[in-house]
Order: structure tokens, then sequence, then C-alpha cells
């Protein structure tokens, strides 16, 4: 899988959209970006994956640069509930499925 | 669809002993996943099951790990002689054939005093 880089931390005002940038520029052409997230004391949670478009859920928007290189989370209305660990991780799509996580951000929400 | 079980939440064990760990993943999925974390840090990959058959295990599962899925529905991770080293979150995932989500379940966090 492809090693990914993230800020180690972000901040953010309640009811402002939330940027997470994800830097992932070894990716090869078959792999997928994934976004979790994590709320402490809890498992990760799935939030969007994309290969080369950009893809918006209920959750999230992902936004993937042309050249696969980086990509941007963006929750589109923070709530402090949305206070996290986000991990970007870039890997082999559905034939395996092998999650490799790296540190993550972490995202604060301030009322 | 109750989504992913972990059982027990908390252990705590002396070094020395064996724990064992159940996860139940949700009914429909046949692969299942375990991970391991530290504090502070993100989830490793330990094991990987497709229905009843071990794929593949990494190297972070010693001789002292083992994990099975015998009818390829829960799954259940051992550790014996356990050291002060394997504490950790234990985390299970589940995830269904095509799809790419993983869902995770709440983990069991193991002490070892």
């Amino acid at each position: 899988d492809a090693k990914t880089t993230q800020p180690p931390s972000m901040d953010c005002a309640e009811g402002r959209a939330a940027n997470l940038p994800c830097n992932h520029s070894t990716i090869s052409g078959n792999e997928y970006v994934y976004w979790y997230r994590q709320i402490h004391s809890q498992g990760p949670q799935y939030i969007i994956h994309g290969l080369k478009n950009n893809e918006t859920n209920e959750m999230a928007s992902l936004i993937i640069t042309e050249d696969r290189k980086s990509s941007t989370l963006i929750l589109p209305h923070a709530t402090l509930r949305d206070t996290a660990v986000y991990y970007c991780i870039a890997g082999g799509g559905t034939s395996y499925g092998k999650l490799t996580f790296g540190q993550g951000t972490i995202l604060t929400v301030h009322p | 669809d109750t989504g992913v079980s972990q059982n027990p939440r908390h252990k705590i064990t002396k070094r020395g002993q064996n724990v064992t760990f159940r996860c139940d993943p949700i009914s429909e999925h046949n692969r299942l996943y375990w991970y391991r974390q530290t504090l502070g840090q993100g989830p490793e990959f330990l094991t990987y099951f497709q229905n009843e058959a071990q794929l593949e295990k990494s190297r972070l599962l010693s001789d002292r790990f083992s994990a099975e899925r015998p009818k390829g529905s829960f799954s259940t991770l051992e550790i014996q002689r356990t050291e002060q080293g394997d504490s950790a979150m234990y985390l299970c995932a589940s995830r269904q054939t095509g799809a790419h989500e993983q869902y995770f379940g709440p983990g069991t966090r193991l002490t070892v005093t």
C-alpha cells in the first residue's frame, strides 16, 4: 500500500467546513483512497472512498487531484460530534482489502 | 444488522496467562480482519479471513498468537503467554465481498499486568 502523509492536527469551528488534506504521492494506478475516522474509544468508521473521480456521500466529499498524488476530505458543516482522528489510506480495493493506517489527523471542532 | 460485536470489551490479565477474544461479524460478510491498536497509533493489520480460510498473517502475529474462524462466521483470537507488550486494543472488522467499506467492532482492550 502507498504511504500517506497527513497533518497531525487541525482545528475547525462548528458549522464551518473542515478540509482535511492527505498526500499519497506514491499511489499506484489501481489503489483507492479511503477515509476512516475514529472517535475516542470506538472502532474506526468508514467515511468515503474514491479512485479517480471526486465522490460525495451523506457524510463527506472527497476531492482527488488529477494526478492522484493528493486528496482532501471535506466535512461541509462540521459539528462537535465530528471531533475524531481521521485516517487517509491508500490501498488495494475489493480484492483483498487490508487497510494500512497511518497516524491520522486529530480534528478538533470548537463551539 | 446489529453491526460487528466483540467480546469481552475489556480484559485484564497477568503476564503469562492465555487470553481469547471473540468477534461476531455482520452476518452476510465473508471477509474478516483483525487489527491491533496501541495508544496514539493507528490500527495495525494482524490477519485476514475469507470465509474460514486464513489468507494472510502479519509479521506482527507471533507464534503466541492464533486466530480461527471455524465455520466462516465468528472468529477468535488467542494470545498465549501474554506479555506486557501485548497490551493494546484488538479490533475486528468485517466486509462483504465486492464492497470497499470495512465495518469495525468496538474493540477489546487488553491490559497485561
